[in-house]
């Protein structure tokens, strides 16, 4: 059975730095692309952040590039998020989601329940 | 940056058709992938690549495309259909994932 389990969540101050984990079990994670998912708080989907296989492709959503970095340990079944900078547009749930491709073409089939970051001072 | 636009409510009553439409530009050479979301819950994929429905997925629902408007269509709902239905792409020219605004179905 696939299961992600995201960690790292809750209250952090404007400006302050949080790392969310998501531990993946059930299929093998070193051959998916992985994706951050959001949702603010009764607003709807917003995509985040992926990452390939092999992290040799990564994307990112304007609103976090150069503040947000995913990353992932193949070894350990394991995707990260650094957040950096956080603004209290960053508060949050934050979904990790397995991300298979076909024909340059992915989607997200199984999700965690998610973990909620909340910025605030 | 790209824009996908669905109406923010469909309300529906049970045993009857509803359709959610995804309008975007373009959007006919894009696969458009669908999620269901209940209150509290993570998001569920219902149609992935336009038409193609993943396993335990009711054949009630369905997916299609035409011109700049992909739609979602449930037929027979049923009230465990009440949700938040999104639309995803991925925009090539941006290298970014986009979802729609969201659909919230109501079933009268």
């Amino acid at each position: 059975e696939v299961q992600l389990v995201e960690s790292g969540g809750g209250l952090v101050k404007p400006g302050g730095s949080l790392r969310l984990s998501c531990a993946a079990s059930g299929f093998t994670f070193s051959s998916h692309s992985m994706t951050w998912v959001r949702q603010a708080p009764g607003k709807g989907l917003e995509w985040v952040s992926s990452i390939s296989s092999r992290s040799t492709y990564i994307y990112y959503a304007d609103s976090v590039r150069g503040r947000f970095t995913i990353s992932r340990d193949n070894a350990k079944d394991s995707l990260f998020l650094q957040m950096n900078s956080l603004r209290a547009e960053d508060t949050a749930v934050y979904y990790c989601a397995r991300k298979p491709c076909s024909g340059g073409s992915c989607y997200d089939d199984y999700w965690g329940q998610g973990t909620l970051v909340t910025v605030s001072s | 940056s790209y824009v996908l636009t669905q109406p923010p409510s469909v309300s529906v009553a049970p045993g009857k058709t509803a359709r959610i439409t995804c309008g975007g530009n373009n959007i006919g050479s894009k696969s458009v992938h669908w999620y269901q979301q209940t209150p509290g819950q993570a998001p569920v994929l219902v149609i992935h690549y336009d038409v193609d429905r993943p396993s335990g997925i009711p054949e009630r629902f369905s997916g299609s495309k035409s011109g700049n408007t992909a739609t979602l269509t449930i037929s027979r709902v049923e009230a465990g259909d009440e949700a938040d239905y999104y639309c995803q792409v991925w925009d090539s020219s941006s290298d970014h994932y986009v979802f729609g605004t969201g659909t919230k179905v109501t079933v009268l």
